[in-house]
């Protein structure tokens, strides 16, 4: 299976600051990679698909880019309602794989 | 507006058999490709198995190949996963998923309901 190794684990930050989290593929994916919020007890939510198309619905300071076999998700200006848990996950081979999570944190 | 709640879970020794429902609202699972994907505690998420209700395909995770089965009623739009032969290591919340998107080989998944816990332990 492709390996998915997401980082940081944890992220602590202010209100307005640029947060990016990384997913680093163990193999060319050619940029199948989803990025999904969840927040506790709460459903997961995609942002992401396709490394940077932004699904309809998310907020424009979400952003995802790709290079190569690394691929980047940032969100311009943290607001409160984007303290959650991140995930990457590629679809390129038959089994999907998730990265093992970022949690955004306030500090 | 698209739901889907799971059921089901629980405490359950291990060698014994737990089924897990997920009920679809909004839209009906006759024309999706439905998923369970769970989360180990404190692990990342893993894809378990799918079934295309268009045309009957299911697909499996080597460790729970025949010892799962996914199905689906079409009548009441809900969506099934019987486990057998339970191990502790099936532990975990276990989420119910709509296959939105697709490379031509794998899914991404547009819709998640909450999950369900299912607990294997002596």
């Amino acid at each position: 299976d492709i390996q998915m190794t997401q980082s940081p684990s944890t992220l602590s930050a202010f209100i307005g600051d640029r947060v990016t989290i990384t997913c680093r593929a163990s193999q060319s994916i050619n940029n199948w990679v989803a990025w999904y919020q969840q927040k506790p007890g709460r459903a997961p939510n995609l942002l992401i698909l396709k490394a940077s198309s932004l699904q309809t619905g998310v907020p424009s300071r979400f952003s995802g880019s790709a290079s190569g076999t690394e691929f980047t998700l940032t969100i311009s200006s943290l607001q409160p309602d984007d303290f959650a848990t991140y995930y990457c996950q590629q679809y390129d081979s038959y089994t999907p794989t998730f990265g093992q999570g970022t949690q955004v944190e306030v500090k | 507006q698209v739901h889907l709640v799971e059921s089901g879970g629980g405490v359950v020794q291990p060698g014994r058999s737990l089924r897990l429902s997920c009920a679809a609202s909004g839209f009906s699972i006759s024309t999706s490709i439905m998923h369970w994907v769970r989360q180990a505690p404190d692990k990342g998420l893993e894809w378990v198995t799918a079934v295309s209700l268009i045309n009957g395909v299911t697909l499996y995770t080597d460790s729970v190949m025949g010892r799962f089965t996914i199905s689906s009623d079409i009548p009441s739009n809900t969506l099934s996963l019987q486990m057998n032969s339970l191990r502790p290591e099936d532990t975990g919340l276990y989420y119910c998923a709509r296959e939105g998107h697709s490379s031509g080989r794998a899914p991404a998944f547009d819709q998640w309901g909450r999950g369900t816990l299912v607990t294997v332990s002596s």
